[in-house]
């Protein structure tokens, strides 16, 4: 089975503090994504990243950025955390599959406070 | 812009009945659609998924319904139990995007 796993379930911080979230996948997964879920939004895009060291924009991108060292990790860091940020944050990922974007896979999610 | 929507926010149903939630998309280049469960606390889980060539599939209890003449999708539950209460989630993808789109979800409420 596909394992996403997110460094945090629960995260409470301050604003203006730097805030790091860590994901990881054990399927050796080319692409790696990042979501933020909000009551009545969905599921919006931040940022995703196709390979180790490539990153592109997603749909909401601005007050966040991210890296990607290693194929399995992909990290979302919040330079300077506001409270417009709280927020359930998703990682998934997906294989390249056919050429098509494959199912991605998502983790259990970290609800970040920012107070 | 085009977008994956969802027909209904709320679908209360009764155990053992037959649930069907619907989800509408707009963009007919659209390749790709997959439902996702969401749990209270969990991230989303894969239940199931369908590509453009095809009409129909089936996994264990769900079956999945692609009209591309009308660009709807549906999920079809058989004999909805309790843990099937959650929020479901179509998603899309286009042709040659890394990227899905999500629906904003519909929560189905199992009543005993």
């Amino acid at each position: 089975d596909v394992k996403v796993t997110q460094s945090s379930r629960y995260l409470v911080k301050r604003t203006g503090e730097k805030v790091f979230l860590e994901c990881v996948q054990d399927m050796d997964h080319e692409n790696m994504f990042w979501y933020r879920q909000d009551p009545g939004l969905g599921l919006r895009l931040i940022y995703f990243s196709y390979d180790v060291k490539m990153k592109e924009k997603g749909d909401i991108p601005e007050g966040y950025s991210v890296s990607r060292e290693k194929k399995e990790r992909f990290s979302l860091i919040l330079e300077s955390a506001s409270t417009n940020q709280t927020s359930m944050y998703l990682c998934a990922s997906s294989s390249i599959g056919t050429g098509k974007q494959e199912t991605q896979y998502f983790g259990p999610g970290t609800r970040l406070l920012v107070l | 812009g085009e977008s994956v929507g969802l027909h209904l926010p709320t679908l209360s149903v009764q155990e053992g009945d037959n649930s069907i939630i619907n989800c509408a998309y707009s963009n007919s280049a659209s390749d790709y659609f997959i439902w996702y469960k969401q749990e209270s606390g969990k991230g989303p889980q894969f239940i199931i998924d369908i590509r453009s060539n095809m009409d129909k599939r089936q996994g264990q209890r769900v079956t999945v319904l692609l009209n591309k003449t009308v660009k709807h999708l549906s999920l079809q539950i058989a004999a909805t139990q309790p843990g099937d209460s959650a929020v479901y989630f179509c998603a899309e993808n286009l042709l040659g995007d890394y990227k899905l789109s999500f629906g904003a979800g519909t929560t189905v409420t199992v009543r005993a």
